[in-house]
């Protein structure tokens, strides 16, 4: 089965600090991978995808990702964050076609310091 | 543009009292749709989800069931709430193929 772990509960950063958030998945094939953002009081959003192609995707908000297949990782990165991107991440992987194959990691809460 | 409504956003519950969470969605025909639960810590659950009306698969066995009366309408229910059932549920929705889950904005369930 599937899994999916990222590295920080919980990250906390001052504004202008560089972030990356770490996510490693567990499975032998051909993977869909995305992050999901949910704001404080808002819904889960889909941040950035990588289904194939570039291993490097930029996202919303300046967001990228990297897909490195050989340490199975899709690490989230943001040169500098700002105090509007306190929010839990989430990382996901779905080996199929289909809705139902998401699987979720536990999420990083990160919280910037004005 | 397609929007998701789930309601209510909050609900404090006796245990032994039955559920019924709602979600709708609007802007888009025979969408697959999802119910997870959200557990502080360990991510989502995925509970059920439906291709369609009246199709139904679950993922965990457990004191909730869910149902798909219409097109776009997907309810949450249990006839009795444990305590166990306290959490976050959230209510998604996609397209076959999009690979691309929205969400709604989630309930909050508390079983005193």
């Amino acid at each position: 089965a599937q899994s999916v772990s990222q590295h920080n509960h919980h990250v906390i950063l001052s504004e202008a600090a560089s972030l990356e958030l770490g996510c490693n998945y567990s499975y032998g094939g051909t993977v869909n991978l995305f992050w999901y953002v949910q704001y404080p009081g808002q819904h889960l959003q889909l941040l950035l995808k990588y289904f194939s192609g570039d291993p490097l995707v930029k996202g919303i908000k300046g967001f990228e990702a990297e897909f490195i297949k050989s340490k199975f990782s899709f690490n989230l990165r943001k040169p500098s964050v700002q105090w509007s991107d306190t929010a839990e991440y989430f990382c996901a992987v779905n080996a199929g076609n289909y809705g139902q194959n998401f699987v979720f990691g536990p999420g990083t809460r990160l919280s910037v310091l004005p | 543009s397609q929007t998701i409504h789930q309601w209510p956003a909050t609900l404090v519950q006796p245990v032994g009292s039955p559920l019924s969470l709602e979600c709708t969605v609007e802007g888009t025909s025979n969408p697959n749709l999802y119910w997870y639960r959200q557990a502080a810590g360990r991510g989502l659950q995925l509970l059920f989800y439906s291709v369609g009306i009246g199709q139904i698969s679950s993922e965990v066995p457990q004191n909730l069931s869910a149902s798909r009366p219409q097109d776009r309408q997907f309810i949450l229910s249990s006839k009795k709430l444990l305590l166990s059932d306290s959490g976050f549920y959230l209510c998604a929705w996609d397209r076959d193929r999009s690979l691309a889950l929205h969400f709604g904005n989630g309930t909050r369930l508390t079983v005193t």
